[in-house]
């Protein structure tokens, strides 16, 4: 059974780079049918997804915090990582990882979907 | 971006009753849609997605429809373990963002 789990400072100052890393156990990162992603959730913005990236590096991301977000994919550690640049009281959440992976549709339709994810991890931007 | 709307934000209900809780998405969004099951502590779980397929090992009494613009979940025969926030999220362009979640409390 596939498990997820993130790691990270807990704590980060205002202005510094938040650093996130989900590790995979159970099985591997590199799929071509699966993407990789971070989402948080904080009572003032609900559920919230940044980004998704897939174990080739393509990555999309929420255009709301695009310019301070890179994601990538470690294969030889089977883990992928988030960092979050110049981060403010606002990023104050839990951050969790997940898997998406689709459903085929008719044609070329895919229905992408969060099918496991990590327990999530509290991160607290304060001084 | 797309518009996601949830209702209501909160409701009550008692053991054995059918409820339902909707999803409204402007502009419409086909069938790209999925909700989750959330319980305090916990990351959410997936329930249906492509706004009808219900999920492996999810129970029966959970059932999704609509398309375009409006999408609902149903729940029959309540359990106590049913007590949860519920959320649907629209994947049909980014950002795949989250209704604002439906709080749902047996009686």
């Amino acid at each position: 059974q596939l498990q997820l789990l993130e790691s990270g400072p807990g704590l980060v100052k205002p202005s510094e780079t938040l650093s996130l890393t989900c590790s995979v156990s159970g099985g591997p990162v590199t799929s071509d049918t699966y993407y990789w992603d971070w989402l948080r959730q904080s009572p003032e913005k609900g559920l919230e997804w940044i980004g998704s990236v897939s174990s080739g590096g393509t990555t999309y991301h929420n255009p709301s915090l695009q310019s301070r977000v890179t994601m990538s994919v470690d294969t030889s550690k089977n883990q992928f990582s988030l960092k979050l640049m110049s981060v403010t009281a606002a990023d104050t959440a839990i951050y969790f990882c997940a898997r998406d992976v689709y459903h085929a549709g008719e044609g070329t339709s895919k229905y992408w979907y969060l099918d496991l994810w990590g327990r999530g991890t509290l991160i607290a931007v304060s001084a | 971006d797309i518009q996601v709307t949830q209702s209501p934000s909160s409701l009550s209900a008692s053991v054995g009753d059918t409820v339902t809780i909707t999803c409204r998405a402007s502009p419409a969004i086909g069938t790209y849609l999925n909700w989750y099951q959330q319980k305090p502590g916990e990351a959410p779980k997936v329930l249906i997605y492509a706004a009808s397929k219900l999920q492996s090992g999810v129970p029966s009494r959970f059932s999704g429809s609509g398309s375009g613009t409006t999408f609902t979940v149903t729940i029959s025969g309540l359990l106590p373990d049913d007590s949860a926030t519920y959320f649907c999220q629209q994947t049909y362009s980014a950002p795949y963002d989250f209704g604002q979640g439906t709080k749902l409390e047996i009686k």
